[in-house]
């Protein structure tokens, strides 16, 4: 009965590689979001999609992209990862795209070696 | 940067006593909340606040917004032990997308 998963919940990959983390939603909500938190604990939202269509694409480098087959699920692919991708990612969702609380995953705590 | 503020960053209490965190943001908003986070888990949504609201209820929970101040703050009262946790705000200027400006966060620690 879990609202917003996240899969793996733990990530050590090397320099260079490429790695993709999951989430999914049962919440049957419209709009997804993909924030990273880093070592500080300071939490910046990276993307969203509503139905489907990214409707926020904030200063994320290239080697970062999102995916959504469907709105259930919101994938993120990280190309040539780098020291600097080493963070918790949450994946969340939310009812409508204007104004709302948003509904959090446990998180994908990243590690680059 | 966009990012709002929150003092004090750190804050330890008695079991029983009152805990207040303040948040200050810099432009205008159409909404602030609350979130909670425990050690290594994820953001729980604890309250939300119009601009249009100085002051919301829920539970123990306290939420003031003073839009001229740009700021808000949260009290809980009567703090329990499993009130430990890092707590944030988040506005939310408004618009075609629900994008959320989180602050820096408050770690309150309730000793038993």
């Amino acid at each position: 009965d879990t609202a917003v998963s996240q899969t793996p919940k733990y990530l050590v990959t090397q320099m260079g590689n490429d790695k993709s983390i999951k989430c999914e939603q049962n919440l049957g909500h419209d709009t997804m979001y993909w924030y990273k938190q880093d070592s500080k604990k300071f939490l910046k939202i990276m993307f969203s999609y509503n139905n489907k269509e990214l409707i926020i694409n904030e200063t994320v480098p290239n080697r970062f992209s999102p995916k959504s087959p469907d709105k259930a699920h919101l994938n993120l692919h990280i190309n040539s990862l780098e020291l600097g991708d080493s963070a918790v990612y949450f994946c969340a969702s939310s009812p409508r795209t204007q104004s709302g609380e948003q509904y959090f995953g446990p998180g994908t705590r990243l590690t680059v070696t | 940067s966009q990012q709002g503020e929150e003092d004090p960053q750190a804050l330890s209490i008695q079991e029983g006593e009152n805990a207040t965190m303040n948040c200050s943001y810099k432009t205008s908003i159409n909404n602030l909340q609350w979130y909670r986070q425990n050690s290594g888990r994820g953001l729980v949504h604890l309250i939300l606040i119009r601009s249009n609201e100085r002051e919301k209820h829920s539970g123990r929970l306290r939420v003031t917004l003073d839009t001229s101040k740009k700021s808000s703050s949260l009290l809980i009262t009567a703090s329990r032990a499993a009130d430990t946790a890092s707590y944030f705000c988040a506005t939310d200027k408004g618009g075609a997308t629900n994008k959320l400006i989180f602050g820096t966060g408050t770690l309150l620690a309730v000793q038993p």
